[in-house]
């Protein structure tokens, strides 16, 4: 298995990225997967989950109506559109796969992550 | 959706046993036999180390076990190494396909 984030970066006060998360090793529609954030210095937030199909989505009341995780299958690709950025958004954004297609409980696999800082 | 708490810190000494405990509600920890744990080394990923209160991911080490009673969780490392210096997340289901971490605890004296 191997998860692997891009598209970070430095964006000013209320603006966007698209974050991609390439997937390899295991049949990608099978599983859930969700983005997990880590701020400088802090702990983990869990953020958002998609389920395997792609039908249905689930967001932290910290980022609902702000952020929008969606997946492609045919490419093997997760994704995390981040808008209305703020400086507390700024963190490394995981991606991570659940155990199953429709569950998400635990996060057995990793990516290395990608650094998303929001900064004037 | 308030994270779960945990000790800031823990020490320990080559060869000892420590716990860390993980305190949430009847909402999360309390409320389902999903809890998860999660070592971090400085610059890294975090790695799946207990799922579902208790069970070890092929892999991990026997040394790394788990228990839950009520509102609490634990994660007990025995037989302490110095590669077990990590800092250490509590995850728990939360209801409705959400999840919550534990604020993390560092584990120091190895």
């Amino acid at each position: 298995v191997h998860l692997v984030e891009s598209g970070g970066g430095l964006v000013q006060p209320g603006g966007s990225l698209r974050l991609s998360c390439a997937a390899s090793g295991f049949t990608f529609s099978s599983y859930a997967m969700s983005w997990v954030r880590q701020s400088p210095g802090k702990g983990l937030e869990w953020v958002s989950g998609i389920s395997g199909s792609g039908g249905s989505t689930y967001y932290a009341d910290s980022v609902k109506g702000r952020f929008t995780i969606s997946r492609d299958n045919s490419k093997n690709t997760l994704y995390l559109q981040v808008n209305s950025l703020r400086a507390d958004d700024t963190a490394v954004y995981y991606c991570a796969k659940g155990e199953v297609d429709t569950a998400m409980t635990y996060f057995d696999y990793w990516g290395q992550g990608t650094l998303v800082t929001v900064s004037s | 959706q308030s994270a779960l708490t945990q000790p800031a810190s823990v020490s320990g000494s080559p060869g000892q046993s420590i716990t860390i405990s993980c305190t949430g509600s009847s909402s999360d920890v309390g409320g389902y036999d999903y809890v998860s744990w999660y070592q971090q080394h400085p610059g890294k990923a975090p790695k799946l180390m207990i799922y579902d209160v208790s069970k070890r991911p092929s892999g991990v080490s026997n040394r790394f076990s788990g228990s839950k009673s009520g509102n609490t969780a634990s994660l007990t490392i025995s037989g302490l190494q110095a590669e077990d210096e990590a800092d250490y997340y509590c995850c728990s289901y939360a209801g409705s396909s959400t999840l919550v971490f534990g604020g993390g605890t560092k584990l120091t004296g190895l």
